[in-house]
């Protein structure tokens, strides 16, 4: 079964307004990765946060994470029409075996 | 940074016949890597991990003999489907342990392989 679930499964913005998916997981982890697919290609590393970290920044995207709660969110902001994709968020439970969670389909409409 | 470079793209075979999919990383070594398949809408199934010079580790589910892993380098990881049929139209990525290389932390993702057996 997957270790993560991403939340909403689907979301549609407008242009400019900011895109928050959430991720939970069940087990403990090392480090919580969020990854960019666009259609029928491959994944894109967007960001990682280590267990001991709670938020993270990179550009556009801000990563919290909160290990009490087993969850992580994933916010870009001032979206664009080319962040439409599917965004998932990988975790660790086993050494170097990530496990994908379900994945947000989102679209940003120009 | 770490490139992982996945071949081919896309493949369409008839049923019946066998397919390899290449891995490769293309400008460092990975003595691990690892193959994914994934349905339309769906995330992304773990299905084995390939070690260089020893036998892969398969997810509990995947016929190994169905889904055949040879990883002969430090560079190359290949994906044989055999005796393909259409059930195993998916799109399949591997994806190799980059740690330390490139900004990423961890694993490289190739581009993907789009089978479709008809």
């Amino acid at each position: 079964s997957q270790q993560g679930e991403e939340d909403p499964q689907a979301l549609s913005i407008q242009e400019g307004e900011n895109a928050t998916m959430n991720c939970s997981y069940k087990t403990s982890i090392n480090n919580l990765q969020w990854y960019r697919q666009n259609s029928g290609r491959g994944l894109v590393h967007l960001i990682l946060i280590r267990s001991n970290e709670r938020e993270k920044h990179s550009g556009r995207l801000r990563v919290t994470l909160d290990t009490s709660k087993k969850s992580s969110s994933l916010l870009i902001t001032a979206s664009r029409a080319a962040d439409t994709a599917s965004y998932f968020c990988a975790t660790d439970p086993r050494a170097y075996k990530y496990i994908f969670g379900t994945g947000t389909r989102l679209k940003v409409l120009a | 940074g770490a490139v992982v470079s996945q071949h081919p793209s896309r493949v369409i075979c008839k049923s019946g016949t066998s397919v390899k999919i290449e891995c490769r990383s293309l400008d460092f070594q990975a003595t691990t890597m690892f193959w994914y398949r994934q349905f339309p809408k769906k995330s992304l199934m773990l299905m084995a991990t390939s070690n260089e010079g020893s036998k892969a580790t398969y997810e509990q589910g995947v016929e190994k003999d169905k889904f055949l892993i040879n990883h002969a380098s430090l560079t190359l990881s290949t994906l044989t489907v055999t005796s393909a049929h259409p059930e195993d139209s998916s799109f399949y990525i591997c994806s190799a342990n980059s740690w330390g290389k490139g900004d990423n932390y961890g694993y490289t993702f190739g581009s993907g392989t789009r089978l479709t057996v008809v």
